[in-house]
C-alpha cells in the first residue's frame, strides 16, 4: 500500500497568515491526490482534487500543489473557520490511502 | 444536491456484527459509487470498500477482506455495510461518502459510531 505521510503534526498560525501543508506519498501518485478538511464532530469535506483543482464552492485562498510524490496545500490570508484538520489521500491504485493529518490551530 | 443520512449509533459486543446504512438522494444512485470509511479517535481515515450500484461491482480492502459487506438495494437507494467478528478496535465512526469518478469523496455521510464493548 501507498503510504502518506503528512507534515508537520500540528501547525500554529495566526489568522490573516499563510499555513503551508506538506504531503509526501511513499511512491509516485502522479497528480492523483485530494485533500479535505475535517472540523471536531464533522465529517471530512473536499478541498481540492487532481493536486490542485479546488472542490465546487472551496474558496479561493485554498491552492494545492505537487505531483508524484511530495505535494502541497496553501491557505493564504488564514480565517477562523480554516483552523481544523487536514487530510491528503491518493487514489492512484486501490488501496487508496490516507495520511494522518495535520492540525491547523491558532 | 447529494445527501447521504446513515443510520444512528451501535453497541455491540465483541465477536457480533454491526450493519449501518446510508440512504442517499439528490444525485444519480445507480451509476455513483458509495465508499465507507471508518475514523478511529485522533486518527486519519481508514477506506474500507466502495460499491458500484449499476454494475454490483464492490471492491474491498484487504485488512477488512472476510469480514466487510457492502451491498446495494437499488430500490431505495440504500447502501448497506456490514462489519462482523466486531473487536474493540473495530470502535470508530463510520461513513459513507459518495464517490466521485469512482475515486474521490465528495459528499459524505453525517458517520455513525459504532463501540464495540463488553
Amino acid at each position: 500500500d501507498i503510504l502518506m505521510t503528512q507534515s508537520p503534526a500540528t501547525l500554529s498560525v495566526s489568522p490573516g497568515e499563510r499555513a503551508t501543508l506538506s504531503c509526501r506519498a511513499s511512491q509516485g501518485v502522479s497528480i492523483n491526490l485530494a485533500w479535505y478538511q475535517q472540523k471536531p464532530g464533522q465529517a471530512p469535506r473536499l478541498l481540492i482534487y487532481g493536486a490542485s483543482t479546488r472542490a465546487a464552492g472551496i474558496p479561493a485562498r485554498f491552492s494545492g500543489s505537487g505531483s508524484e510524490t511530495e505535494f502541497t496545500l496553501s491557505i493564504s490570508s488564514l480565517e477562523s473557520e480554516d483552523f481544523a484538520v487536514y487530510y491528503c489521500q491518493h487514489y492512484k491504485k486501490w488501496p487508496y490511502t490516507f495520511g494522518q493529518g495535520t492540525k491547523l490551530e491558532i | 444536491q447529494v445527501q447521504l443520512v446513515q443510520s444512528g449509533a451501535e453497541v455491540r459486543t465483541p465477536g457480533s456484527s454491526v450493519k449501518v446504512s446510508c440512504k442517499a438522494s439528490g444525485g444519480t444512485f445507480t451509476t455513483d459509487a458509495i465508499s465507507w470509511v471508518r475514523q478511529t479517535p485522533g486518527q486519519g481515515p481508514e477506506w474500507m470498500g466502495r460499491i458500484i450500484p449499476n454494475i454490483d461491482l464492490v471492491n474491498y480492502v484487504e485488512m477488512f477482506q472476510g469480514r466487510v459487506t457492502i451491498t446495494a438495494d437499488k430500490s431505495t437507494s440504500t447502501v448497506y455495510m456490514e462489519l462482523s467478528s466486531l473487536r474493540s478496535e473495530d470502535t470508530a465512526v463510520y461513513y459513507c461518502a459518495r464517490t466521485f469518478r469512482d475515486v474521490i469523496l465528495d459528499y459524505w455521510g453525517q458517520g455513525t459510531l459504532v463501540t464495540v464493548s463488553s
